[in-house]
């Protein structure tokens, strides 16, 4: 079983739709969670951290972990065109260390 | 926020060369930077772990002698492929840790082929 789990998709969904993208993960003990987002042949760009149970805002972007099923979501309200690009949840392993799920890759469709 | 520069940017090399990679972190210092290798429409798998003034740490299957990193100063880790193949082609990540930050930030990547 892999450590973070991620569905990579592709999402394809019309401009404006909320987007729900999803992991879990399989060990209780990591403690803090990311979203990062990558566009095509670029480093990854962190959107959201967090590193508790519930949920975190930022603009059009919320971050939702439920530590007691070991799932983490990051949700896209109002989802526009240049939001396309792959969705990479990451959890901190220890000493700093991330393991990233597979990637989602998302298309905003105009 | 934070900012990790890599270059250069993009290399094509012959079968056999070296083949060396900076990663830079800009305007903090780092003791440690993370290396990562993406292959297409894949996620990113960490290769080794670099550390200021000590050897670096490599992940399980990661063969320390082809790939050598250097982490000379606090603001510098190199990552040198040796005798390079075509198999060696990917994408190539640094990420360094921003001090007090639980975050990392990563550079733009480095695209190898290796023909």
């Amino acid at each position: 079983q892999k450590e973070v789990e991620q569905d990579p998709g592709p999402l394809s969904v019309p401009e404006g739709a909320i987007v729900s993208l999803n992991c879990t993960y399989s060990n209780s003990a990591f403690q803090y969670f990311m979203w990062y987002r990558q566009y095509s042949r670029k480093g990854p760009e962190l959107l959201m951290y967090t590193y508790s149970s519930g949920n975190k805002e930022d603009g059009r972007f919320t971050a939702q972990v439920d530590k007691s099923s070991k799932y983490i979501s990051l949700f896209i309200r109002d989802s526009q065109p240049s939001d396309s690009a792959t969705y990479l949840c990451a959890v901190v392993q220890g000493a700093q260390k991330l393991v990233f799920g597979q990637g989602t890759r998302l298309t905003i469709n105009p | 926020g934070a900012v990790v520069s890599q270059h250069p940017s993009w290399v094509i090399c012959k079968s056999g060369t070296s083949v060396k990679i900076e990663c830079r972190s800009l305007d903090f210092q780092a003791t440690t930077m993370f290396w990562y290798r993406q292959f297409p429409k894949q996620s990113l798998m960490l290769m080794a772990t670099s550390n200021e003034g000590s050897k670096a740490t490599y992940e399980q299957g990661v063969e320390k002698d082809k790939f050598l990193i250097n982490h000379a100063s606090l603001t510098l880790s190199t990552l040198t492929v040796t005798s390079a193949h075509p198999e060696d082609s990917s994408f190539y990540i640094c990420s360094a840790p921003a001090q007090g930050a639980d975050t990392q930030y990563f550079g733009p990547g480095t695209r190898l082929t290796v023909l």
